[in-house]
């Protein structure tokens, strides 16, 4: 059964401190694995689509990495601006996204 | 370009009855998915719809049902609402054979 695992469940960083979330998972078939961002009472927010091992991608203070078995979300020099729960799906067979079950972070100026 | 539009944004039902909630995919997207998150969850797959018919579908009994018009809008239908079935419903668009969803900001049911 598909599966994706998001570590820490939870996130505290002060303004500037840079970090990692993890995203593990177990999938027959990968044929993408996609970052959300979600404000609260929101919509997920697409951040990035990795699609093999070794692909990076970068958007402003974020970039995600991908390895057969993860997926970091690293966050250099975070801003309160980026708090928020991100959320990671990987797609398998058929259409459907499998979500974690995110990674509240909150950043303190 | 309006992206996904779902309505209504919030809605309050009691348990037994039975709710309709609508959704308006991104210009050019002809594919929409449901699904259902609860409070501290990631979102869950309910199903997708893609020419009018449900193409796959999630762990979740017959009572969710839906349907998709020719305009490529859907409506997800819940019969017999329990407790449980309070959650933020989210619907994401997108284009057959292209990877990647929008997803709407979703609506939030409360049954009490």
């Amino acid at each position: 059964e598909d599966q994706v695992t998001q570590s820490p469940e939870a996130l505290r960083l002060q303004e500037g401190e840079s970090s990692s979330l993890n995203c593990s998972y177990t999938v027959s078939g990968l044929r993408g694995l996609f970052w959300y961002r979600q404000d609260p009472g929101k919509g997920p927010e697409f951040l990035f689509t990795l699609y093999s091992a070794g692909e990076e991608k970068e958007k402003e203070r974020l970039k995600a990495t991908l390895t057969k078995k993860e997926s970091f979300l690293h966050i250099t020099a975070p801003k309160p601006e980026d708090s928020a729960t991100y959320l990671c799906a990987v797609q398998a067979e058929g259409n459907k996204l499998v979500f974690g079950a995110g990674t509240i972070l909150r950043v303190k100026s | 370009d309006a992206g996904v539009t779902q309505s209504p944004t919030h809605l309050i039902k009691t348990r037994g009855q039975q709710v309709t909630l609508r959704c308006s995919p991104k210009s050019g997207h002809d594919t929409v998915s449901w699904y259902q998150q609860a409070l501290g969850q990631g979102p869950q797959f309910i199903f997708q719809y893609y020419e009018e018919e449900e193409r796959q579908r999630g762990n979740f009994p017959d009572r969710f049902s839906g349907h998709q018009f020719p305009n490529y809008s859907s409506e997800l239908n819940v019969n017999a609402l329990l407790l449980g079935d309070s959650a933020l419903y989210l619907c994401a668009s997108s284009a057959s054979g292209v990877h990647g969803y929008t997803f709407g900001s979703g609506t939030r049911l409360t049954v009490v």
